[in-house]
């Protein structure tokens, strides 16, 4: 069955450490992988996506996230985190089923980045 | 701007009512979205619809309606039999799904919290 797993409910981290929150997949056939970040009682947005090509990708705000295929990993990292980063982090994966794409959200992981 | 507006942002409900989530988007995206977000449990996709006048169901479409009259609105309807509907609820849009930079990538309007009371 396709999932994505983010194994940390919440991350703490202070200020101007590095950074790095966890996600595995399961999917058959390439993923397409996607990190989006919520703010309190806001929707979803978007911060990086891999879908083939270099295994380092940068995206929004200073992060990147490293697609690892033989660990089925696609962790988000920032060299170093602002109190501004504390929010809620969503890992997704999309695959295919009859033609149609599908997404696949973690159940996210809580940033908290302490001063 | 553009983007994808929802309304109300706070909704309340007496059992036994229907009550209507509006979205509206201006991306000029062929495919909308509607998830159900409850705490600890990720995002549960609700119904999609890729074209106008054409939906599909998610994984969670019990209890809910939706329809698709114009590519700009995809209006989410909790019927009362939805037994559990106290919720955040995201509407997303995209663009149609390929390879292209901007493809497959969703954005979200801010969200409606809906409240049995």
């Amino acid at each position: 069955a396709q999932s994505v797993a983010q194994p940390e409910d919440q991350v703490n981290v202070a200020e101007g450490n590095p950074l790095t929150v966890k996600c595995t997949y399961s999917v058959s056939g390439n993923p397409y992988l996607f990190w989006y970040v919520q703010y309190p009682n806001r929707g979803l947005q978007f911060l990086l996506k891999y879908i083939t090509g270099d295994n380092l990708v940068k995206g929004s705000y200073g992060f990147e996230a490293e697609f690892n295929k033989s660990q089925t990993s696609f962790h988000l990292k920032k060299p170093s985190a602002l109190v501004s980063d504390s929010a809620l982090y969503f890992c997704a994966v999309i695959f295919t089923t009859s033609g149609t794409y599908k997404y696949i959200f973690g159940t996210g992981t809580r940033l908290k980045v302490l001063a | 701007d553009g983007g994808i507006t929802q309304s109300p942002k706070y909704l309340f409900r007496k059992e036994g009512q229907n009550v209507t989530l509006s979205c509206e988007q201006n991306l000029n995206h062929d495919a909308m979205y509607w998830y159900r977000q409850d705490p600890g449990q990720g995002l549960r996709l609700i119904y999609y619809s890729q074209i106008v006048n054409d939906f599909q169901k998610g994984d969670i479409a019990e209890g809910y309606s939706v329809s698709r009259e114009k590519k700009e609105s995809f209006p989410l309807t909790v019927t009362s039999a939805q037994k559990n509907p106290t919720a955040f609820y995201l509407c997303a849009s995209s663009t149609r799904t390929g390879l292209g930079p901007g493809a497959n990538v969703l954005t979200f309007g801010a969200g409606s919290r809906l409240t049995v009371l």
